[in-house]
C-alpha cells in the first residue's frame, strides 16, 4: 500500500544546530507540504512543493528550507534551530487539483 | 482573506449522545471542504470531503457533514458518539489547482467522551 513516512519520529536538538526532517511518500504525488502544529494554532503551512525542483514558502517559512530533487521526498531543514521551533511537524502529499491531502505520522522536535 | 474558524476549542459529550462540531469558513471562490481527525500521537486522517453536489456528505466512522453556503458553514455531525471518537477534529478549506491546492486549517476542536 502507498504511504507517507516521516523520520525521525522524535528528535531532541540544541539551539543553533542544523536539523533535517525527512518525508517520503510512495503515492507518486506531485504536491507535498510541511506543516507545524502548535497548541492554539492548528496546522500552519511552512513550505510546499508542486513538483520536482519546485518549492514555495508558506505562512511560517522563516528559519526553514526545503528542496525537492525527486517526486518521493521533501526534506525540511532548520538551518539554525531555535527554541521557538519546538513543535510537531507533519508532512502531507496530494495528487491532484482537489486538495485532499494525506498525512504522515509526524515528527516531534524539541529544541533545547 | 481566506480563513477557517472552529469556535469550540474543547467539547465534552457523553457516550451515545449526538455530536455537532462547528466550522465556518471565509473563501472567495467555491470552496472544497474537509474534516480531518487526529487521534493522540497520530497524523491526520480524512473523515469526509465536500467538492460539489449533494450538500450532505457521508464519511467514515459514521460521521456526516452539511455544507450550507448561506451560512458559510460545514458542520460535522454524528448521531451517537463512541468512546473511540475522542480525538481532535480539524476543518479545512481548499480550492482547485495551482496555488489553491493548499489547505487552510482551523485551530481544531478537542472532543472528550464521557462514559
Amino acid at each position: 500500500d502507498a504511504e507517507i513516512t516521516q523520520s525521525p519520529r522524535h528528535k531532541i536538538t540544541e539551539t543553533g544546530r542544523q536539523v533535517t526532517l525527512a518525508c517520503h511518500q510512495t503515492w507518486n504525488h506531485n504536491n507535498m507540504f510541511w506543516y507545524r502544529q502548535d497548541l492554539g494554532h492548528g496546522l500552519r503551512l511552512i513550505h510546499y512543493s508542486y513538483g520536482v525542483q519546485d518549492t514555495n514558502k508558506g505562512e511560517v517559512s522563516d528559519g526553514y528550507s526545503v528542496s525537492r530533487s525527486n517526486t518521493e521526498d521533501l526534506p525540511l531543514t532548520l538551518e539554525s534551530a531555535a527554541s521557538s521551533q519546538t513543535s510537531v511537524y507533519f508532512c502531507a502529499s496530494s495528487g491532484g487539483g482537489l486538495g485532499e491531502q494525506f498525512f504522515g505520522p509526524g515528527t516531534r522536535l524539541t529544541v533545547l | 482573506a481566506q480563513s477557517v474558524t472552529q469556535p469550540d476549542i474543547h467539547i465534552t459529550v457523553s457516550e451515545g449522545a449526538s455530536l455537532e462540531l462547528r466550522c465556518n469558513y471565509s473563501y472567495g471562490a467555491t470552496p472544497y471542504l474537509f474534516w480531518y481527525v487526529q487521534s493522540p500521537g497520530q497524523g491526520l486522517q480524512l473523515l469526509l470531503k465536500y467538492f460539489s453536489g449533494d450538500t450532505l456528505v457521508q464519511g467514515i466512522k459514521g460521521f456526516e457533514a452539511e455544507f450550507k453556503r448561506s451560512q458559510s458553514s460545514f458542520n460535522l455531525r454524528k448521531p451517537s458518539v463512541h468512546w473511540s471518537d475522542a480525538a481532535e477534529y480539524f476543518c479545512a478549506v481548499g480550492g482547485y489547482g495551482g496555488a489553491t491546492n493548499k489547505l487552510i486549517f482551523g485551530t481544531g476542536t478537542l472532543l472528550a467522551v464521557q462514559p
